[in-house]
């Protein structure tokens, strides 16, 4: 089945704890990105990555590391995880661009939600 | 600067209602790409619905539909005959040429939609 998936689905951690939540996409898309959803404020992006060894930031990107090893892997890192940012994470992944004549839409994980204490 | 503005943060009707959810937004690019995703009780994202600038076309998915308006800069979307299955948050979504070469999407704060039985 294809399919985006994250892990944990839910995460509980203290402040300055480092994290990793993993995403893992087997679509072999070439484009992922991370973002976090917020009440009232929609879905903001953290960083994104068009291909394996390339990332870029995107909105809100402070607080938070990725790495694109593998063109599957995409983790989220928190170095020092701090309470603003607990939040429902998502990750997503796509063939291609959204622009265009042949639409590829993104495929979403499932979400992780954590609190950071 | 991209804006998506979703003006009603939550709708309440009862079932069988039609319902419409409002979608305004602000671009300075020509070319651009509007989308609406849906988000169930359960936590993930769902696709429904792309829409290229230049295609004003309005479109019709079995009781869903999808009203663009270039003109008033609106990207409607109206649920004919609301089953209890419709509750979730949707949100609106955009892409524009600026930004589509970074595969970002600028999201709306989403509505709540609730269908009571």
């Amino acid at each position: 089945e294809a399919q985006v998936t994250q892990n944990p689905r839910y995460l509980i951690t203290v402040t300055g704890k480092k994290l990793t939540v993993t995403c893992s996409q087997n679509m072999n898309h070439e484009y992922m990105s991370w973002y976090r959803q917020d009440p009232g404020l929609g879905l903001r992006q953290i960083y994104y990555s068009m291909n394996v060894e390339v990332t870029d930031k995107g909105d809100v990107p402070e607080g938070y590391k990725v790495s694109r090893k593998e063109k599957r892997n995409f983790p989220l890192i928190l170095e020092s995880p701090s309470p603003n940012q607990t939040s429902l994470y998502f990750c997503a992944s796509s063939p291609r661009g959204l622009a265009g004549p042949v639409y590829n839409e993104q495929f979403f994980g499932p979400g992780t939600r954590l609190t950071v204490l | 600067a991209q804006k998506v503005t979703q003006a009603q943060t939550e709708i309440s009707v009862v079932e069988k209602e039609d319902v419409t959810l409002d979608c305004v937004y602000e671009t300075r690019d020509t070319t651009y790409y509007l989308f609406w995703y849906k988000q169930p009780p359960s936590g993930e994202l769902v696709f429904l619905i792309r829409r290229n600038s230049f295609d004003e076309q309005n479109e019709i998915s079995g009781r869903y539909s999808w009203n663009f308006q270039k003109s008033t800069s609106s990207f409607n979307f109206t649920i004919t005959a609301s089953q209890v299955v419709d509750s979730a948050v949707y949100f609106c979504a955009l892409s524009d040429d600026s930004m589509a070469s970074n595969y970002q999407l600028i999201w709306g704060a989403g509505t709540k939609l609730i269908i009571k039985p």
